[in-house]
């Protein structure tokens, strides 16, 4: 699966937009972009994944880049509940996952 | 509808000593997986089983046992424990086919002194 970086932490405006980046240069054609998010410790929850379309649910957008080598998790409007701990990890599907460090978002009232 | 579901929530040992954590799921997942996760870290694999009677290692199986029971249940013992099995273990589980999510329990928080 492709190694992922991501800033180490990040803060964002209560209401604002967060932007969260993500680099997969080494990404395979058949790996997914998976994103997952952890609060406070608790165990990791799914959050939205996509393979080269842009993507949207009901917690965020994805956008992948057209080269595929970057992504970016957005959460329209951030609220404090939406502190925690963002992971961004490739998945080919036939292997098991790989979490970095991840990215320490942190919502400011 | 409850999900993973991992027992104990807490626990603390004596080095030397053993135990087993309990993980059970209720989405008629095929694959499992147990994880730890140090302070500041991210999560490690440990085990994992793709399938029912299926186990393989992850990262870092030394130290640890699994058995998958059944389709539902998914155990991981610590034979004789050492601080540094100080941690939290996170199991999880998804189909197993294509591109799943994974889903996990709250963690087991396991101290060893």
């Amino acid at each position: 699966d492709a190694k992922t970086t991501q800033p180490t932490s990040m803060d964002c405006a209560e209401g604002r937009a967060a932007n969260l980046p993500c680099n997969h240069s080494t990404i395979s054609g058949n790996e997914y972009v998976y994103w997952y998010r952890q609060i406070h410790s608790q165990g990791p929850q799914y959050i939205i994944h996509g393979l080269k379309n842009n993507e949207t649910n009901e917690m965020a957008s994805l956008i992948i880049t057209e080269d595929r080598k970057s992504s970016t998790l957005i959460l329209p409007h951030a609220t404090l509940r939406d502190t925690a701990v963002y992971y961004c990890i490739g998945d080919s599907g036939n292997t098991p996952l790989v979490f970095g460090k991840g990215t320490r978002l942190s919502v400011i009232a | 509808n409850a999900g993973v579901t991992q027992t104990p929530k807490f626990q603390v040992l004596k080095t030397g000593q053993s135990m087993t954590l309990q993980c059970a799921q209720d989405m008629n997942h095929n694959s499992m997986y147990w994880y730890r996760q140090d302070p500041g870290m991210g999560l490690r694999l440990i085990y994992y089983s793709a399938s029912e009677g299926t186990t393989d290692k992850g990262e870092v199986p030394n130290g640890y046992n699994v058995s998958r029971l059944n389709k539902r249940e998914f155990s991981l013992r610590l034979e004789s424990a050492a601080p540094s099995q100080t941690s939290v273990y996170f199991c999880a589980s998804n189909s197993g086919w294509g591109y799943q999510p994974q889903h996990f329990g709250d963690g087991t928080r396991l101290s060893i002194l």
